[in-house]
């Protein structure tokens, strides 16, 4: 069935950086805009970034716009996060998920990663 | 930005009762409202789409409605499967999403 598996997280100090993998099977994942949501510990979810199918638009949240760069390789079914500067707020399970289009205009996400978690400490 | 703001953000209820779960958006998405559930330590999954439409595989005791700007999840007859955090989501601006804030539903 279709899958999404997360990978490259784990405890990284203030101000550095991480790069957070996202592996995909089981779906044609050039057909398919791809977002990263993430989730603080006890708290909601936030939008973080998207990217379109060809890779060529991506857009952030301004909480990482300039900091985090959404990328993917058609060619390996990988969708990757970069994130620089890390802060502490930044402290989150990161989630990637598939966008599908309905009729008219309107999108939703399924499925889901299982997440992987990002700690930002010294 | 469109605002999502969710009610109540927590509720507790009996195996057997009905529920209502309210989102209201800043300004109009006519019908691009999702409902998503999250059980603790996984993932969301998908519940409710554009509205009103039923995910695959999902109980016909969810339902959602609305439009404008005020929508609706309803649990006819709450299982004890159901206890989970429910959040909505709006599609109508993009690229960004928006989602709400999360109701997270307990046992009484």
């Amino acid at each position: 069935q279709v899958q999404l598996v997360e990978s490259g997280g784990g405890v990284v100090q203030p101000g550095r950086s991480l790069r957070l993998s996202c592996a995909a099977s089981e779906f044609t994942f050039s057909n398919y805009p791809m977002h990263w949501v993430r989730q603080a510990p006890g708290k909601g979810l936030e939008w973080v970034a998207v990217i379109s199918n060809s890779g060529g638009n991506q857009y952030y949240a301004d909480s990482v716009k300039g900091r985090f760069t959404i990328s993917r390789d058609n060619s390996k079914n990988m969708l990757h996060l970069q994130m620089t500067s890390l802060r502490s707020d930044d402290t989150a399970v990161y989630y990637c998920a598939r966008e599908r289009n309905y009729f008219g205009s309107g999108s939703y996400l399924g499925p889901w990663g299982q997440g992987t978690l990002v700690t930002v400490s010294s | 930005d469109i605002q999502m703001t969710q009610s109540p953000s927590s509720l507790s209820a009996s195996v057997g009762d009905r529920v209502t779960i309210t989102c209201r958006t800043s300004q109009t998405i006519s019908r691009n409202l999702n409902w998503y559930q999250q059980k603790p330590g996984k993932a969301p999954a998908l519940l409710i789409y554009a509205t009103s439409s039923l995910q695959s595989g999902v109980p016909s005791r969810f339902s959602g409605s609305g439009s404008g700007t005020d929508f609706t999840l309803t649990i006819s007859s709450l299982q004890p499967e159901d206890f989970a955090t429910y959040y909505c989501q709006q599609s109508y601006s993009t690229p960004a999403l928006t989602f709400g804030g999360g109701t997270k539903v307990e046992i009484k």
